[in-house]
C-alpha cells in the first residue's frame, strides 16, 4: 500500500550539532511534502516545506531536500538547541488541491545539552 | 498570532456515550480538518471539509463521526456512541485559501474511553 514511514524512529544528538530525521514515501503522486514538530502534549507545528518541482528548502535553521528518485526526503536541523527535542513528523500531499495529508510514524529528537 | 482553539482539552467518557469535541478554526480559514493521533502512533486523517461540506473522509470516519459547522467560527466533531478504540487525541486543522498546503493545528482533545 502506500504509506510514508520513518527510517529512525529515535535520534539522539549533542546540543550544537547537526540533526539530520529521514523520511521515505512509497506515493510517486504525491505533489508536496511538509515537516511538522510535535512536542509533548501540543498538536503538530510547521516547520518546513516542499513542492516535488524542488529538491531542497532552506529555512531558519532548518534545510529540506527531497529525492524524488529513490522517494526519500530528509529535514536538516543545524546547530541543534534543546528547544528542538520533539517528535518530528513528515507528511505528504498525495495529489490534488484538497491536501489530506498523510502522516508518518515521527522519529524523535532527543538533544542532549 | 491567529491559532486554532480546541475544547475541551481532556474528556472522559462512558462507552456508548455521545461526545462533542468543539475546535474554532483561525478566522479566515476556508479548509477545515479533523485528525486523530492513538497514544504513540502517527497522526491519521479523518476527515475534511470546505463550503459546508465535507471533501474527503477515511475509512476511519464511519457513520457513528460526524461533523459540522453551526456557525460562522465553530467547527465540532461528534462521535455518536464512542467505543474503547475511539480514545486518542483528536486534533482540528485549518487552512487558507491559496496554494499552500499549510494545515494549522490546534492543541487537541484528549478523548478517553472508558
Amino acid at each position: 500500500g502506500e504509506s510514508v514511514g520513518l527510517h529512525l524512529p529515535t535520534l539522539s544528538v549533542q546540543e550544537g550539532d547537526n540533526s539530520i530525521i529521514n523520511c521515505a514515501y512509497s506515493n510517486s503522486a504525491s505533489d508536496y511534502f511538509i515537516w511538522y514538530k510535535q512536542e509533548s502534549g501540543k498538536g503538530p507545528q510547521f516547520i518546513i516545506d516542499i513542492r516535488s518541482n524542488m529538491d531542497k528548502r532552506q529555512g531558519q535553521r532548518v534545510t529540506v531536500l527531497l529525492n524524488k528518485t529513490v522517494k526519500h526526503l530528509s529535514l536538516q536541523i543545524a546547530a541543534t538547541q534543546p528547544g528542538d527535542s520533539a517528535v518530528y513528523f513528515c507528511a505528504e500531499n498525495p495529489g490534488g488541491s484538497n491536501y489530506k495529508l498523510t502522516f508518518g510514524k515521527g522519529t524523535l529528537l532527543t538533544v542532549n545539552p | 498570532e491567529p491559532e486554532v482553539t480546541q475544547t475541551p482539552s481532556h474528556q472522559v467518557t462512558q462507552m456508548g456515550q455521545e461526545v462533542i469535541l468543539r475546535c474554532v478554526p483561525i478566522s479566515n480559514h476556508l479548509y477545515f480538518y479533523w485528525y486523530r493521533q492513538i497514544l504513540g502512533q502517527k497522526v491519521e486523517f479523518l476527515v475534511s471539509f470546505y463550503n459546508n461540506e465535507i471533501s474527503e473522509k477515511s475509512e476511519i470516519f464511519d457513520d457513528q463521526f460526524s461533523v459540522e459547522r453551526p456557525d460562522g467560527s465553530n467547527f465540532t466533531l461528534k462521535i455518536r456512541s464512542t467505543k474503547l478504540e475511539d480514545s486518542a487525541m483528536y486534533f482540528c486543522a485549518s487552512r487558507g485559501q491559496g496554494s499552500t498546503g499549510e494545515l494549522f493545528f490546534g492543541e487537541g482533545s484528549r478523548l478517553t474511553v472508558l
